[in-house]
């Protein structure tokens, strides 16, 4: 059965790094790794796409090892804006074209 | 502006009454879907699309439809609906020519059945 699977919750302060990680087993070979950050009552929103090794963004860095069967957003730096659920999206092999998201983690950044 | 549309935002119906949610973006994509997000089940794929006419199933197809007549419009069709379907919906699309995983996503239609 195609799975993801994320933490359900962290927990950080202002101007920690956080890093999250999603395993994901049965993932097609020749796709891509994408995380998502959704805000209450808004649509998800893309925030990093990966293949391997590791990519970064003014925003993230998403860390893929050779396995690719997990990878590693990493949040530099966070703000108390950056409280929001972040989902891991991957494409399952099979032969299909199915999106497997994560059922998300949900961060909440202290003070 | 690039967008992905929904509508309507909101609706409260009773079981069994037909009803459709639209979905309409106006970037060319080819691949379109639809998602259910329910409280600690995250983003479930209901149907996605390929192209014009190329629809499939995701995870959770059972009591949708869909359809797929012009490239921007994917309207999502629940023929009968039950309570178990009350949830938040999104249509999403994406592009082939970076990688499908890239979606646009819809502000959300949260849908009630009585």
């Amino acid at each position: 059965l195609a799975k993801t699977t994320q933490p359900i919750s962290m927990d950080s302060y202002e101007g920690q790094e956080v890093n999250i990680t999603c395993s994901h087993n049965n993932i097609a070979t020749n796709d891509y790794i994408t995380w998502y950050q959704q805000f209450p009552s808004q649509g998800p929103r893309f925030i990093i796409q990966g293949y391997k090794t590791k990519v970064t963004n003014e925003v993230a860095s998403l860390f893929i090892p050779a396995d690719r069967k997990s990878s590693t957003l990493s949040l530099p730096r966070v703000s108390l804006s950056d409280t929001a659920v972040y989902y891991c999206l991957v494409m399952f092999s099979g032969g299909y074209n199915k999106l497997i998201f994560g059922a998300g983690t949900r961060l909440a950044v202290h003070p | 502006e690039a967008q992905v549309t929904q509508n309507p935002r909101y609706l409260i119906t009773v079981t069994g009454k037909k009803l459709t949610v639209t979905c309409s973006q106006n970037m060319n994509h080819e691949y379109m879907s639809w998602y259910r997000q329910d409280p600690g089940l995250g983003l479930r794929q209901i149907y996605y699309s390929m192209n014009v006419e190329v629809t499939d199933k995701g995870d959770v197809p059972e009591g949708y439809k869909v359809s797929r007549k012009e490239k921007r419009n994917f309207p999502l069709i629940l023929e009968s609906p039950s309570p178990n379907q009350t949830s938040l919906y999104f249509c999403a699309s994406s592009t082939s020519e970076s990688s499908y995983n890239e979606q646009f996503f819809g502000p959300g239609t949260r849908l009630t059945v009585l």
